[in-house]
């Protein structure tokens, strides 16, 4: 079965600095997805990838699929305390359109 | 994007009692899943409901325990019976395939935080 890792599992960042955080596919990617729960509530739909090598980007968070496909990582820029929460990745299984998930990175912004 | 809801937020329940949750969507959509988030875990699919026929449960899931309707393309409800503490945990809707949407992208309620004491 599909298993994505992710890593860290946890981060705690100053507001104002960069951090990344990578998803890790033992096999090929057909979809990866990007969410970000708050504490206790539901996910927040962040962005999709598919195509090897693709970069999508929304304000300060820009996610990146690599060439091979088992790989990708999301890339916050000067971090602020709204982007405190759990990133999750979420991959298309190949049999179908449901999602398996990473464990999560939760990800602290001290002001 | 759809806004999807679900009824109620948050539930504290008896031990041996059952919970219907509800998952209304604004518009039409074609898939509709439900998923189990236990406390400091990762997601994990229960069922994907499938409108006017049984639902279709992942391993590790049974009708008896997880009753799913979907009458419609819009709504969805999830019972979870004769509970238990180890139920205790998010329950959220999710949906595919919106009208006029032609990516796979799977929007997800604001979840049911469940309680069994």
């Amino acid at each position: 079965s599909q298993e994505l890792e992710q890593s860290p599992q946890s981060l705690i960042v100053q507001e104002g600095k960069n951090l990344t955080i990578n998803c890790t596919s033992s096999k090929t990617l057909y979809g990866l997805y990007w969410y970000k729960q708050k504490y206790g509530e539901g996910l927040i739909f962040l962005m999709m990838l598919q195509k090897g090598g693709e970069e999508k980007s929304h304000e300060k968070i820009t996610a990146k699929l690599d060439e091979k496909k088992q790989q990708s990582s999301l890339h916050i820029t000067a971090s602020q305390p709204s982007h405190a929460g759990i990133y999750l990745c979420g991959a298309d299984r190949p049999s179908g359109s449901r999602l398996t998930f990473g464990e999560g990175t939760q990800l602290t912004v001290n002001p | 994007s759809a806004v999807i809801s679900q009824k109620p937020s948050r539930d504290i329940c008896q031990r041996g009692t059952s919970l219907t949750i509800q998952c209304q969507v604004d518009s039409q959509v074609t898939m509709m899943f439900w998923y189990r988030q236990q406390p400091g875990q990762s997601l994990t699919l229960i069922a994907t409901a499938n409108q006017g026929s049984e639902a279709t449960y992942e391993s590790g899931f049974v009708i008896d325990k997880f009753p799913i309707s979907r009458p419609n393309l819009t709504f969805s409800t999830l019972t979870v019976s004769n509970m238990s503490p180890e139920d205790s945990s998010i329950y959220l809707c999710s949906v595919e395939r919106l009208a006029g949407d032609s990516t796979d992208t799977q929007y997800f309620g604001p979840g049911t935080r469940l309680t069994v004491l």
